[in-house]
């Protein structure tokens, strides 16, 4: 129940295209979820983050979609760059709980030119 | 504001030796972390603390042991590396506060081989 099960695990998506990744959870206390992205050779950073009382949350190109019956939110980067060609990772936690997020296994995103 | 540092950043071990991966940050952060990453396996917790004195076992503690004596530093001890403990291994931290308390700051990364 404490899992976030992410797909795809790799993506390769055209310059300008959309990229959407999906991560889907069991655990309805769960009512943090943040993406992080990672380039190779870094540490992951926060990209943006979503609560549960909203249904969609954008910053720039990147949006993510939250879809609380079904459990299942989603990013998606539009007109989609090769730099963001980078792993991206979904994640879940309770907010004020000890700290830890629960982390999908990460999907690998190439932007072709 | 330096972040989240950690040294070295690449390290060779053989088997049965043991080392301590070093992790500091600057940012008067409360909770401390470390992970390990695997291929096709994420970010797995291994140990973190949520302030000087107190540390707890996350996901995949064996192996390794950890103490954070002051806030800034959180060193990452492997007893009798193994082959198995071949990863790259991040150091994060989070601020204190509800909403803060669950955006973490990764360090740069150790790249451990143990042959």
């Amino acid at each position: 129940q404490q899992q976030v099960k992410q797909s795809p695990q790799s993506l390769i998506v055209q310059k300008g295209g959309i990229s959407i990744i999906n991560c889907a959870y069991e655990n309805t206390a769960f009512d943090y979820f943040p993406w992080y992205q990672q380039f190779p050779g870094k540490g992951p950073a926060l990209l943006i983050a979503i609560r549960p009382d909203v249904s969609e949350k954008k910053e720039g190109r990147f949006t993510i979609s939250f879809n609380k019956s079904a459990k299942q939110f989603s990013l998606h980067i539009m007109d989609s760059q090769p730099g963001d060609s980078a792993t991206y990772f979904c994640a879940a936690s309770i907010l004020g709980s000890n700290y830890q997020l629960i982390w999908g296994a990460g999907t690998k995103l190439i932007i072709k030119p | 504001n330096a972040g989240v540092t950690q040294t070295p950043k690449f390290q060779v071990l053989k088997t049965g030796q043991s080392m301590t991966l070093q992790c500091a940050q600057d940012m008067n952060h409360e909770y401390m972390s470390w992970y390990r990453q695997d291929p096709g396996m994420g970010l797995r917790l291994i140990h973190y603390s949520v302030g000087a004195g107190i540390t707890d076992q996350g996901e995949v503690p064996n192996g390794y042991n950890v103490s954070r004596s002051t806030t800034e530093d959180f060193p990452l001890r492997l007893l009798l590396a193994a082959p198995s403990q071949t990863s790259v291994y991040f150091c994060a931290s989070s601020p204190s506060g509800r909403e803060g308390r669950n955006e973490q700051f990764f360090g740069p990364g150790t790249r451990l081989t143990v042959l």
